[in-house]
């Protein structure tokens, strides 16, 4: 079966640090993969999706970068975080069309940026 | 462009009522409507999906969505609401093919004893 795995869990970073947060799929190939972000009261924002190695869409404009260097592997980056990038980010992937386009997700990783 | 639209970013029920939770959603083109729950400090747990076929859809956990074309819905419901049920549940849509889901704002369901 498949599964995926998402870390840290938790991290608190001062503003102006670095972030990598860490997401990777087993038991598929070639599956497209997602960032999501979900702060409080906002939904889950779209943040970035690959469909395949190298492969990044960018949905939103902000200081935060994405790479895909594996086909399981998906990473979250950031050179300087800011105050506004604190929030709960969801990893999450999906397989071939004909398993109804359904995601799964990471149990998510709280960032906290002080 | 798909949206969702979720109304009522808070719901309260008492233990063994009803639960409805409302989705309408926008799509240009025949969608993939999906619900999804979450707990305190976890990641989404798919609840259930319509695709193709019959419309009224049953989930995990007792519960059940209608995909309505007409009134271009997507509603949650649960005969009987439990205590476990309190959660955050999103709605989601995509057109079919390889485009990323959008997700509604979400629900908060509160189940009072």
């Amino acid at each position: 079966s498949q599964t995926i795995h998402q870390w840290p869990a938790t991290l608190v970073q001062p503003v102006g640090s670095p972030l990598s947060l860490e997401c990777t799929v087993e038991g598929t190939s070639n599956p497209n993969l997602y960032w999501y972000r979900q702060a409080a009261g906002r939904g889950l924002q779209l943040l970035f999706y690959s469909v395949g190695i190298g492969q990044i869409s960018s949905e939103v404009p902000q200081n935060l970068s994405a790479s895909r260097p594996q086909d399981r592997q998906f990473i979250l980056s950031s050179k300087k975080l800011l105050l506004s990038d604190s929030g709960f980010y969801l990893c999450a992937w999906r397989g071939q069309i004909l398993s109804g386009n359904t995601i799964y997700f990471g149990e998510g990783s709280w960032l906290t940026v002080v | 462009a798909q949206s969702v639209t979720q109304l009522g970013s808070h719901v309260s029920v008492s233990e063994g009522a009803l639960v409805l939770l409302r989705c309408n959603y926008s799509s240009s083109v025949p969608p993939y409507l999906f619900w999804y729950v979450q707990y305190p400090n976890q990641g989404l747990q798919l609840l259930l999906k319509y695709t193709t076929g019959a419309t009224l859809v049953k989930g995990i956990n007792g519960f059940e969505a209608e995909f309505k074309k007409s009134e271009t819905s997507f509603h949650l419901t649960k005969p009987s609401a439990h205590m476990s049920d309190a959660a955050e549940y999103f709605c989601a849509v995509t057109p079919r093919g390889n485009t990323p889901l959008v997700f509604g704002k979400g629900t908060r369901l509160s189940v009072i004893a």
